[in-house]
């Protein structure tokens, strides 16, 4: 079975421009989670979304948006991008959504900013 | 809020060496912990969890027991191989699903 995938997988924008990013989770999936990993640091939380329903929000601006699809897929939008926002962008899948449920992660998207 | 801390890297160890990463948290409530992965370029594998105070998970001759006294859920492994060779990654769930990670901890393991 495929896992979840992400597209693109490397991406390079210049600061003001805006990016869309895309996950395909994995077949049966209802939830969806995207990271941001910056380089030597952990992932850190910007959105859940389970039946096309936010569950939660990280400590991100509002430049940072997203949206699931009846077919669970899922974007994550960065408008007004800035150097910062250069990182390894993970998306996640689980069966359900809550902590019994274990996320499932793609490769990421590589979004350099320059 | 909750957090995670793990130790610093990196770790290097021969192979057939003993390995362990330490790891505390707090939190709120009663998370589940879990460890994952991270090999070069690739995205998070995770590599195990537990969801209740004593559980112990296991995975691919990796340990780690949910110890809610000490607040830690350190991550073992009795001889590691090259292939161990990675970051790994401590992490809490809230009851939505939403994980808190360390920071990560490189283990570099020479032939």
């Amino acid at each position: 079975d495929a896992g979840v995938t992400q597209s693109p997988t490397h991406l390079i924008k210049t600061r003001g421009q805006q990016v869309t990013l895309r996950c395909s989770p994995i077949s049966g999936h209802k939830s969806v989670s995207w990271y941001q990993q910056v380089l030597g640091q952990g992932p850190q939380f910007i959105f859940q979304y389970y039946e096309k329903e936010e569950r939660g929000r990280g400590n991100f601006p509002d430049r940072f948006s997203a949206r699931q699809f009846p077919n669970y897929s899922s974007e994550l939008n960065v408008n007004a991008l800035l150097l910062g926002d250069s990182a390894l962008y993970l998306c996640a899948s689980s069966l359900e959504e809550g902590a019994r449920s274990p996320l499932h992660f793609g490769n990421g998207t590589r979004l350099t900013v320059t | 809020g909750d957090s995670v801390t793990q130790m610093e890297g990196p770790v290097t160890l021969s192979e057939e060496a003993f390995l362990t990463i330490n790891c505390t948290y707090t939190a709120t409530g009663y998370p589940s912990l879990f460890w994952y992965v991270q090999y070069p370029g690739e995205g998070l594998q995770l590599l195990l969890k537990a969801t209740k105070a004593d559980d112990k998970g296991s995975n691919k001759g990796f340990e780690a027991t949910y110890r809610k006294e000490t607040t830690s859920f350190h991550l073992e492994k009795g001889s590691v191989q090259v292939s161990d060779s990675a970051v790994y990654f401590c992490a809490l769930s809230d009851s939505w699903g939403k994980l808190q990670f360390g920071a990560g901890t490189q283990v570099v393991v020479t032939p």
